[in-house]
């Protein structure tokens, strides 16, 4: 079956250390995004890409960056790890479709929890 | 600024009894209102969604309503089962800008037996 994957699901890292959370997509869909998910703040948009090749910036994009070398992966980074990005983080894809209609569906990963001490 | 806002943030109650969570929103324009349901460790999952020219949606015991005059959503467990435990979060997509969904904060649904 088709699915979307994270890993890890768990890290702990330190604060300056760089880490790379990976997304992985089976569906073949052109779309996928970046979440952070924090107590009292709905889910947050980080980075999101329509294709190989294409990344855009989200609302909270500083101190992360994405990469899109192929349709299945896009690893997100973060170049220098502060504890303000402790945080649960969610990948997620949907096809290319028009808005409004059904086929906009994001399908989410499990998410990381990301802990910088 | 657009905003999503749900109420309760949290809610209690016995299995087999119903419950509405409320949605408010003021994004502007309007395309589609979705309720994901996240399970706790998990990533949200597509209940419903509803364009503008929709007022209810069904999925099992779950119901959404849509007034998009008052800009209002609800969704209605019918029965609830104590694997309904879970949040529940509204996203309203704007056609302004690509992309642009907003998220509620949620609604923590706990059934008990």
């Amino acid at each position: 079956d088709a699915e979307i994957t994270q890993s890890p699901r768990h890290k702990i890292t330190e604060t300056g250390r760089q880490v790379t959370l990976a997304c992985h997509q089976t569906w073949n869909h052109n779309n996928m995004f970046w979440y952070r998910q924090d107590l009292g703040h709905g889910l947050r948009l980080i980075h999101y890409s329509y294709g190989v090749q294409d990344t855009n910036k989200g609302e909270v994009s500083d101190g992360y960056s994405v990469s899109r070398s192929n349709t299945e992966d896009l690893p997100l980074t973060l170049e220098s790890a502060a504890s303000s990005q402790t945080s649960v983080y969610f990948c997620a894809s949907s096809p290319l479709a028009l808005a409004g209609t059904r086929t906009d569906t994001q399908y989410f990963g499990p998410g990381t929890r990301l802990t910088v001490l | 600024k657009n905003q999503v806002e749900q109420s309760p943030q949290s809610l209690i109650i016995l299995e087999g009894k119903n419950c509405t969570l409320q949605c408010n929103y003021t994004v502007s324009p309007f395309s589609n209102l979705r309720w994901y349901k996240q399970d706790t460790g998990r990533g949200p999952v597509s209940l419903t969604i509803m364009t503008f020219s929709e007022n209810t949606k069904s999925n099992g015991r779950y119901t959404a309503t849509l007034d998009a005059d008052t800009k209002q959503s609800s969704l209605h467990i019918t029965a609830s089962q104590l694997s309904d435990s879970a949040s529940y979060i509204c996203v309203v997509r704007s056609t302004s800008g690509t992309y642009k969904y907003i998220f509620g904060t949620g609604t923590r649904l706990k059934v008990l037996a």
